[in-house]
C-alpha cells in the first residue's frame, strides 16, 4: 500500500522560504510523476506542480517565479521550495503520486506563515 | 485558467437518499475532469476521472457524467462514510484547477 508523508516546519516567516518533503514508503519514487498541491483556510485545491522521477517539472505559472521542487531517489522522497513567502502561502499542503490525477496523497500538513 | 465552479456549496442529505453533486467549467474541459473526496484530517481520495471512470476500490453507488462544461457526480443511496466533502478538477489544460467544493452533510 502507498504513503506518502509530508514533513517540514509548520511556521514560516514572512518572506523567508517554505521547504517541505513528502516520503513515500510502498512504491519507488522511480516511476509515476510526484504533485505538489495546497489547500488555503476555508479555500478550494490549488495545483502547485509536479516533478518526474527524473527531475524534470511543470509549474503553476502562478507560482513559477518562486517555486522548486526537487526528488532524492536514494531516500525515496520529493521536496518543495516556495521562496518569498506571505500570508497567502498559508495553506494545508499535500504531497501527491500522479499527474494530473493524483491517485494517492499525503494527509497534508499545515503551514502558516506568520512572524 | 479555466475555473471550476460546484453547486451547491452545501448539499443536506439523509442516509439512503441520493446525492447530486454539479460541476461546471469555464471553458470546455471534454471529458478530463475528476473527483475527490475529502474528509477532515484524512487525505483525499480519488473517486472518478476521465468524468465516470471510477477509480479503484470506488463502489459503484457513485456515478460520474457530463463532458465539456456540465458534469455531475452522482451517489446513488448515501452511506454514513459519504459524508464528506468533494471537489471537481479538470485537467484538459494546464494548470489543473479544481472547483471551490460541495459539503454532503447529514439532514
Amino acid at each position: 500500500q502507498v504513503q506518502l508523508q509530508e514533513s517540514g516546519p509548520g511556521l514560516v516567516k514572512p518572506s523567508e522560504t517554505l521547504s517541505l518533503s513528502c516520503t513515500v514508503s510502498g512504491a519507488s519514487i522511480s516511476s509515476y510523476y510526484w504533485s505538489w498541491i495546497r489547500q488555503p483556510p476555508g479555500k478550494g485545491l490549488e495545483w502547485i506542480g509536479f516533478i518526474s522521477y527524473s527531475g524534470s517539472t511543470n509549474y503553476n505559472p502562478s507560482l513559477k517565479s518562486r517555486v522548486t521542487m526537487s526528488v532524492d531517489t536514494s531516500k525515496n522522497q520529493f521536496s518543495l521550495k516556495l521562496t518569498s513567502v506571505t500570508a497567502a502561502d498559508t495553506a494545508v499542503y499535500y504531497c501527491a503520486r500522479g499527474s494530473p490525477k493524483p491517485d494517492n496523497w499525503g494527509q497534508g500538513t499545515l503551514v502558516t506563515v506568520s512572524s | 485558467e479555466v475555473v471550476m465552479t460546484q453547486s451547491p456549496a452545501t448539499l443536506s442529505v439523509s442516509p439512503g437518499e441520493r446525492a447530486t453533486l454539479s460541476c461546471r467549467a469555464s471553458q470546455s474541459v471534454s471529458s478530463n475532469l475528476a473527483w475527490y473526496q475529502q474528509k477532515p484530517g484524512q487525505a483525499p481520495r480519488l473517486l472518478m476521472f476521465g468524468a465516470s471512470t471510477r477509480a479503484t476500490g470506488i463502489p459503484a453507488r457513485f456515478s460520474g457524467s457530463g463532458s465539456g462544461t456540465e458534469f455531475t457526480l452522482t451517489i446513488s443511496s448515501l452511506q454514513s462514510e459519504d459524508f464528506a466533502f468533494y471537489s471537481c478538477q479538470q485537467y484538459n489544460n494546464w494548470p489543473p484547477t479544481f472547483g471551490q467544493g460541495t459539503k454532503v452533510e447529514i439532514k
